[in-house]
């Protein structure tokens, strides 16, 4: 089956103590993206790459890192957690750059940060 | 400041009903205009689409109506049904940087009671 996968689903953590989201897609897919999406703000786009050793930032990247080392997989790291990381994560796929490149999300991580 | 403004937030029809979510845009650069489903603990899925050369989409029950000149396009949901209940992004491509940026609306909850 086609599918973007996220893991962990939940993540309850504390202020400082890194931790990383994976992130896997197994359409051979070369745009992957993370979006944090927050009530009243929407879904907002935190990095993007554009194929493997290719990321640049999207509009809200402060405190976020990630890698793509491998075509399938964008992890997602926060080094040092803060609580407004409190937030619902999505990673996303498309086969390309192109304009009506249909996005395809992940099942989500909601990730809490005490 | 957000690019896409979308309302309402939230939106209660009546089974059988017209459920209708507007969007307004700025940039004239956005070339391509989706809408995204999202059920709860789901990640988004497109739902329907449409460029900026066509005024009118139509797939099933979903309408998307697209006015150029005043920057705006909506979603109609003909004879809203309880399973319609979802949160709704409308969103705005533009292809900027050699990559296809993605804005998205704030969301509009939508829950069709029958």
């Amino acid at each position: 089956e086609a599918q973007v996968t996220q893991n962990p689903r939940y993540l309850i953590t504390v202020t400082g103590k890194k931790l990383t989201v994976t992130c896997s897609q197994n359409m051979n897919h070369e745009y992957m993206s993370w979006y944090r999406q927050d009530p009243g703000l929407g879904l907002r786009q935190i990095y993007y790459s554009m194929n493997v050793e290719v990321t640049d930032k999207g509009d809200v990247p402060e405190g976020y890192k990630v890698s793509r080392k491998e075509k399938r997989n964008f992890p997602l790291i926060l080094e040092s957690p803060s609580p407004n990381q409190t937030s619902l994560y999505f990673c996303a796929s498309s086969l390309r750059l192109a304009r009506n490149n249909e996005q395809f999300f992940g099942p989500g991580t909601r990730l809490t940060v005490l | 400041q957000q690019q896409v403004k979308q309302s309402p937030q939230s939106l209660i029809v009546q089974k059988g009903g017209i459920s209708i979510i507007n969007c307004a845009y700025e940039n004239t650069a956005f070339d391509y205009f989706p809408w995204y489903q999202q059920f709860p603990g789901k990640g988004p899925a497109l739902l329907i689409a449409i460029r900026p050369d066509v005024s009118e989409k139509k797939e099933g029950r979903f309408t998307i109506s697209f006015n150029k000149s005043a920057k705006q396009f909506s979603l109609h949901i003909m004879d809203s049904q309880p399973g319609d209940s979802a949160t709704y992004f409308c969103a705005a491509s533009e292809t900027s940087g050699g990559y296809q940026k993605v804005t998205f609306g704030i969301g509009t909850k939508l829950q069709v009671i029958p």
